[in-house]
């Protein structure tokens, strides 16, 4: 079955360098991935939604690729701030139902 | 606008306690969800309802768990009876009709639950 993978647990960074987290998921290409983001005790917060034709796409300092070659999406933070330190979820829709199924999170801690 | 709205907030029953929670959408949203959060981990997904119908519900344990969703607005969760094993944090979330593809799902703040 299709799974969808978040290749670190945890990132720590400095403040105002990029961070870059990765989605990787087996067999067949979503037709989109979602991005969350999510505070201790808060539930999830949606940040972009990215298509499988689409290679890019940007909001303020977050961008968010998709290579359906490496079936990976990658979510990079510019100029990171101690304020982006949260969990960021990747999820996309495994059956095509739309359902949305989330990946394990990944926890940024931004470094002041 | 008011968001997602869930309670309780906690919850704390013995095992073979029943319990329920509620979920009030986003006004309009058609579409409205039940995920599980463990510790460290994703939402899992337990049901999605389209308007008052349960279109996937195959992710829930029907032996224990319950959920309906009257008139196709409010919703409600129900365990009967709780294990140790449920304890976890109960999230519901809704969106406009046709869920994940055409846009975001807008999340409560969850329901915690603990069984001792």
């Amino acid at each position: 079955s299709q799974k969808i993978e978040q290749n670190s647990e945890a990132l720590n960074i400095q403040e105002g360098k990029t961070a870059t987290l990765t989605c990787n998921y087996t067999n067949y290409s979503p037709a989109y991935l979602q991005w969350y983001r999510q505070d201790p005790g808060r539930g999830p917060v949606f940040l972009l939604l990215i298509r499988e034709n689409e290679k890019e796409k940007r909001k303020e300092r977050l961008k968010v690729t998709f290579d359906t070659t490496l079936k990976q999406s990658l979510f990079h933070i510019t100029a990171s701030q101690p304020a982006d330190s949260a969990t960021y979820l990747c999820a996309y829709d495994q059956t095509g139902a739309n359902n949305l199924f989330f990946g394990t999170g990944t926890r940024l801690t931004v470094i002041p | 606008e008011a968001g997602v709205v869930q309670s309780p907030r906690y919850k704390i029953i013995e095992k073979k306690q029943p319990v329920a929670f509620w979920c009030n959408p986003i006004s309009g949203h058609n579409t409205l969800y039940w995920y599980l959060q463990n510790l460290g981990q994703g939402p899992e997904l337990l049901i999605r309802y389209e308007n008052e119908e349960a279109v996937d519900d195959s992710q829930l344990p029907k032996d224990r768990f319950s959920a309906e969703r009257l008139k196709g607005v409010d919703s409600t969760l129900k365990i009967q009876p709780a294990e140790l094993g449920d304890s976890a944090v109960y999230l519901c979330a809704s969106s406009l009709a046709g869920g994940g593809n055409t846009g975001e799902l807008f999340f409560g703040e969850g329901s915690r639950l603990t069984v001792l």
